[in-house]
């Protein structure tokens, strides 16, 4: 099982400050996501990375995958209360009886007013 | 709008009893999954479905098994609940591309 190991799991910061969470493995991947869970609703995904070295911007939102495809990380500019919530980050393993999606332990966000 | 749905937000249990969690989807998705969620370890995979009728094994399917009759309804059944069977289920489905769509959630506590 490919492990991906997420830091920090939580961080609290003042509405306006900027924040970056990390998702680290020692293994490649071929591709890697990012989803977001706000309390009581399930995850929803924000994006999919694929090509080492990318960068992909949503609104305040900045994801970059690393160049060896083993890391990744988001930056949120100019945090705002609604951008708290539980980030986590998937990776898919095929397998020949199809598609899985592994995910971290998740970094916990709290923006406070 | 894409919809997940599952039968219940909350749901108390008693240890023995035999509980069932649904789950729909109306995206006509070949793929669906049964997650558990619990602090500190991140979602793990129990089930997927890749097909009507086809079941696989995730990462801790013991105590748990799961149906899938029709292509919109994956379920998921606890023969006989455990107290460390107390957890956050989410169900999810997806195409054939990884993008995975999740239910709202069923917080499962068994007494």
């Amino acid at each position: 099982t490919q492990l991906l190991e997420q830091s920090p799991q939580f961080l609290s910061i003042q509405e306006g400050e900027n924040l970056t969470v990390y998702c680290n493995s020692s293994s490649v991947f071929s591709s890697l996501q990012w989803y977001r869970q706000e309390p009581g609703e399930g995850p929803v995904l924000l994006v999919t990375v694929v090509t080492g070295g990318e960068v992909k911007k949503l609104k305040r939102l900045t994801f970059q995958f690393g160049d060896a495809r083993k890391d990744s990380s988001l930056h949120i500019t100019a945090a705002q209360t609604g951008d708290t919530g539980l980030y986590l980050c998937a990776h898919n393993i095929k397998g020949a009886a199809g598609n899985k999606l592994t995910f971290g332990g998740g970094t916990r966000v709290l923006v406070k007013p | 709008d894409v919809k997940v749905t599952q039968s219940s937000r909350y749901l108390v249990k008693r240890t023995g009893e035999k509980v069932f969690l649904e789950c729909v989807q109306d995206m006509d998705h070949e793929n669906m999954f049964w997650y558990r969620q619990d602090p500190g370890l991140g979602l793990r995979l129990i089930y997927f479905s890749y097909d009507v009728k086809m079941k696989e094994k995730g990462d801790i399917p013991e105590g748990y098994s799961v149906s899938r009759e029709k292509k919109e309804r994956f379920s998921l059944i606890l023969e006989s609940a455990s107290t460390n069977q107390t957890s956050m289920y989410l169900c999810a489905s997806s195409s054939q591309v990884d993008d995975l769509f999740f239910g709202p959630g069923t917080r499962l506590t068994v007494l």
